[in-house]
């Protein structure tokens, strides 16, 4: 099984909410990572948690808060998001003995 | 950092035609993957290939990883293979800006 799963699909927030996304792997992956990916362009990393500690923070804004409560677990916690914010949000799992990363379906994010 | 490139950016074939995508990066690395993204957003993995040779049904790789270059052959077009082809390099995965491929019946 090479599935990642994602919640919501779809997400619409104001500027003054708090939301969080949600993704799962159940392959025993111990590397995750959340990208952004902007209409008609590629994915952008914006952090890596490696055996559930962040490792990576791409200088992304501190309205952008991750957490990994268990190897199997990432989400993505969003506070005072701006418009220029919308976007596609992907995440992806990878085993310690590869590199291949595989990626759910994705969070599509509206900030109005 | 690593530079990706990807040629060319468009392509419009028709059903049955072969096609050639290429991607050529900066520096040497330990990881390449190909992906397919589906009109909703989904990044479907094609191949990972650092160095050699894969094949996959109608697809096929080659990545000579000494010259920094990757090929993704697409054989025999379906109108279900339209959508941008991404290749990505490197532990972070630097995504280049994608191929946009349109296979018209």
């Amino acid at each position: 099984d090479t599935e990642v799963t994602q919640t919501p699909k779809h997400l619409v927030m104001g500027m003054t909410n708090k939301k969080s996304l949600k993704c799962e792997q159940h392959m025993g992956h111990r590397a995750m990572y959340w990208y952004k990916q902007k209409a008609k362009k590629p994915p952008e990393l914006m952090f890596v948690y490696s055996y559930e500690k962040l490792s990576i923070n791409e200088s992304v804004p501190s309205r952008f808060s991750p957490e990994c409560p268990n190897s199997s677990l990432l989400n993505l916690h969003l506070h005072a998001l701006q418009p220029e914010d919308s976007a596609l949000y992907l995440c992806a799992s990878s085993s310690q003995g590869s590199h291949e990363q595989y990626f759910g379906p994705g969070t599509r994010l509206t900030v109005t | 950092g690593i530079q990706v490139e990807q040629s060319p950016p468009d392509l419009i074939l028709q059903e049955g035609a072969n096609s050639t995508l290429r991607c050529n990066f900066s520096d040497s690395v330990n990881n390449l993957q190909w992906f397919h993204q589906n009109p909703w957003g989904q990044l479907i993995n094609l191949f990972y290939i650092p160095s050699g040779t894969k094949q996959n049904g109608r697809l096929s790789a080659t990545t000579v990883a000494t010259e920094r270059y990757s090929l993704l052959y697409i054989s025999s077009s379906q109108t279900t293979d339209s959508g941008v082809y991404f290749c990505a390099v490197g532990q972070k995965l630097v995504f280049g800006q994608g191929t946009r491929l349109t296979i018209n019946p």
